[in-house]
């Protein structure tokens, strides 16, 4: 089993500025299979990247993702108030598909 | 646009076996491969496993003893089966469809359910 950590936990940033989230995988992700979801409360997850890098439909261009084998990360480049979320990383690699345990970003 | 809904009892005993539908509406059920995903109360994400719309099936190795998966395309609809289950099995429970990019399946999950809640109790 590929055992993911997200860090930071908890983000605090403003509206506008830059969010660097980090994942990292206990060993490397075939073929950059990483995907990132947003969540907010009481919602479902939405995807937003997958294959490390590639955006989903309808995804805002602020959104960017990075990274392989072991270490990846999303970038949002300017903050909107929509932003504020749980996001999670997810790796498909192999055949037991498993998520990190999130990184809130919250209003400082 | 496919939509995906989940039904299902919202409280369920100990021991017994928790049963949740899923329905596909907007598009046709083979099509995709289709996954059950679910998340305890204020904690992170865990898959459960997928299947396809011939029935075949993989699942999470630490639910495989207690997880059935099945799907019927005259209905368009796929269904969970967890056995004998505890506390611990309480969570929102979302059934969701496989990303379809490029000529391929990846095991990334484009479209949710809004989820259904179950809870294990006496």
């Amino acid at each position: 089993e590929i055992v993911l950590t997200q860090s930071p936990g908890t983000l605090s940033l403003s509206p506008g500025e830059r969010a660097t989230l980090s994942c990292r995988a206990s060993q490397s992700v075939s073929s950059n299979y990483l995907a990132w979801y947003q969540q907010k409360p009481g919602q479902a997850p939405r995807l937003l990247i997958y294959g490390a890098s590639s955006r989903a439909t309808g995804i805002p261009d602020r959104f960017s993702g990075s990274g392989s084998g072991t270490d990846f990360t999303l970038t949002i480049s300017r903050l909107e108030p929509e932003d504020f979320a749980v996001y999670y990383c997810q790796q498909y690699g192999i055949s037991r598909i498993t998520f990190g345990p999130g990184t809130k970003v919250d209003i400082k | 646009q496919v939509q995906l809904q989940e039904s299902g009892p919202g409280l369920v005993k100990p021991s017994e076996t928790l049963s949740l539908t899923c329905i596909v509406s907007g598009g046709s059920i083979t099509s995709y491969y289709w996954s059950w995903i679910r998340q305890p109360p204020g904690k992170g994400l865990e898959w459960i496993g997928y299947i396809y719309y011939s029935g075949s099936t993989t699942y999470n190795p630490s639910l495989k003893s207690r997880v059935t998966m099945s799907v019927d395309t005259s209905k368009n609809q796929f269904s969970l089966k967890l056995s004998s289950v505890t506390a611990a099995d309480t969570a929102v429970y979302y059934c969701a469809s496989h990303l379809y990019r490029s000529g391929y399946y990846h095991d990334a999950f484009d479209i949710w359910g809004q989820g259904t809640m179950v809870t294990v109790s006496s």
